[in-house]
């Protein structure tokens, strides 16, 4: 089905590493991106295509996918790390194509 | 420098058709393969994918919203111009317009969105 699936929210204290999934199916095929979004703020870019960092994103944060899940790993976590989190995908399986976002992750920073 | 910016009324009735303008900068919507997609938002929630035009005029539309949606782009005035009629107020958000780049399913900038209301 040509949906995203990430859970809701996540805790971590600083200094430890958070992942944050997206499922979604044959995810591993696809691009999937991934953006940031503080409060009050447009989303930004943060990771995308094959794991790839957009320019100014520290290297603390990096992206996976295999099978039917992408992860987003931030190491280190910093409280300014502390967000809403979204995957994207463009998925021309789906009929008729489309863009997909998932619901997002809200990453708190203990 | 790519940027974006949103324009359009910050309140509309219920039933009425909602007019959005992306004015950008930094790039041509003639490059092949360069997208403009509008994404919304509403308060406290999920972004919800609307709409994409590419460079060559094709466009894409979510399914859930097809019916109410058109999309269009005048190269020239660098601008990308949605409409969504029969507005509601379940339609209430931010609403952002967004750079797509060429060889990549990405969004790579965003403009810094329009709130709309819709309320009688």
């Amino acid at each position: 089905s040509c949906v995203l699936t990430q859970p809701p929210s996540l805790s971590v204290a600083p200094g430890q590493t958070a992942e944050i999934t997206c499922d979604g199916n044959k995810i591993g095929t696809k691009s999937v991106h991934w953006y940031q979004q503080k409060a009050g703020q447009a989303p930004l870019l943060v990771v995308s295509d094959h794991g790839d960092r957009a320019s100014g994103i520290p290297g603390r944060f990096s992206g996976s996918n295999f099978g039917n899940t992408a992860t987003l790993t931030i190491s280190r976590v910093e409280a300014g790390d502390e967000a809403d989190y979204y995957c994207q995908v463009l998925d021309g399986t789906c009929d008729p194509s489309r863009v997909l976002f998932g619901g997002g992750t809200k990453l708190t920073v203990l | 420098q790519i940027t974006l910016e949103e324009s359009g009324p910050t309140l509309v009735k219920p039933t009425q058709t909602l007019t959005l303008t992306c004015t950008f900068s930094g790039f041509s919507l003639s490059t092949p393969g360069v997208g403009v997609g509008w994404i919304r938002q509403p308060p406290g929630k999920a972004l919800e994918w609307l709409a994409l035009i590419y460079s060559d005029d094709d466009k894409l539309y979510s399914p859930s919203l097809n019916s109410r949606l058109t999309i269009s782009k005048d190269t020239s005035k660098k601008q990308v111009v949605l409409t969504m009629t029969n507005m509601n107020p379940v339609d209430t958000g931010t609403y952002y317009c967004a750079h797509k780049p060429r060889a990549t399913t990405k969004f790579d900038f965003w403009g810094q969105g329009t709130l709309v209301t819709v309320s009688s």
